[in-house]
């Protein structure tokens, strides 16, 4: 059964702190992986990965994927409180084309 | 970035009605809709996924009488909550593809907030 599992579950930091958020995933012929951020509403697209160790950048956002150890991280730089959310990692697998999501990080960064 | 949108926002109804929600591409043709279900502080659990003109297919474990799932247009694609109780409240999440070709990522819809008395 296809499986993703990010930690930590929750994460508190001080603004201008650095964060790394992990997900780890067990999927039968991988595809890509994605991350997404959710603010009480639906999740916003951050990153699609689909090769292993191409980061992907956006503003002060990266995420890289190791598919060999069928992991990825999100790293956000200078944490601001507008970066309070919870992050999802998304894997689909080549057949189906669905989405399995991991459970998520609650981010909250403090001012 | 393309537009997913959702009707209603937020619904409340009494235990055994049935309630419909909409999910509407709109400035793209959708070929493949998702359904995803929300519970509190938890991930998104997907329910079903449906193709334009055909019948849509659920996951292990959703009721597909429960959840009548109808994608009628490339741009629409609704879901009837039938017979609703409580244990229903949830976020109700659709998403939409335009393909299903590498880097034809899925768009979420802002969600709907179902409670049932």
């Amino acid at each position: 059964e296809d499986k993703v599992v990010q930690s930590p579950l929750s994460l508190v930091v001080h603004e201008g702190d650095t964060v790394t958020l992990n997900c780890s995933y067990e999927v039968t012929n991988f595809r890509s992986l994605l991350w997404y951020k959710q603010e009480k509403k639906a999740p916003t697209f951050l990153f699609m990965l689909t090769s292993s160790g191409i980061e992907k950048k956006s503003g002060r956002l990266s995420s890289i994927l190791d598919k060999k150890e069928l992991f990825s991280i999100l790293n956000i730089t200078a944490t601001q409180t507008g970066d309070s959310a919870v992050y999802l990692c998304a894997v689909e697998a080549r057949y189906g084309n669905k989405l399995v999501f991991g459970a998520g990080t609650i981010l909250r960064v403090k001012s | 970035g393309a537009v997913v949108s959702q009707h209603p926002s937020r619904v409340i109804c009494k235990s055994g009605t049935s309630v419909k929600i909409e999910c509407r591409s709109l400035d793209f043709q959708a070929t493949t809709m998702f359904w995803y279900r929300q519970f509190p502080k938890k991930s998104l659990m997907l329910m079903a996924t449906s193709n334009e003109g055909s019948k849509a297919t659920y996951e292990q474990g959703v009721e597909k009488d429960k959840f009548l799932i109808n994608h009628a247009s490339l741009t629409l694609s609704t879901l009837t909550v039938t017979s609703a109780h409580p244990e229903d409240s949830s976020f109700y999440i659709c998403s939409a593809r335009e393909g299903l070709a590498l880097g034809n990522e899925q768009f979420f819809g802002p969600g709907t907030r179902l409670t049932v008395l």
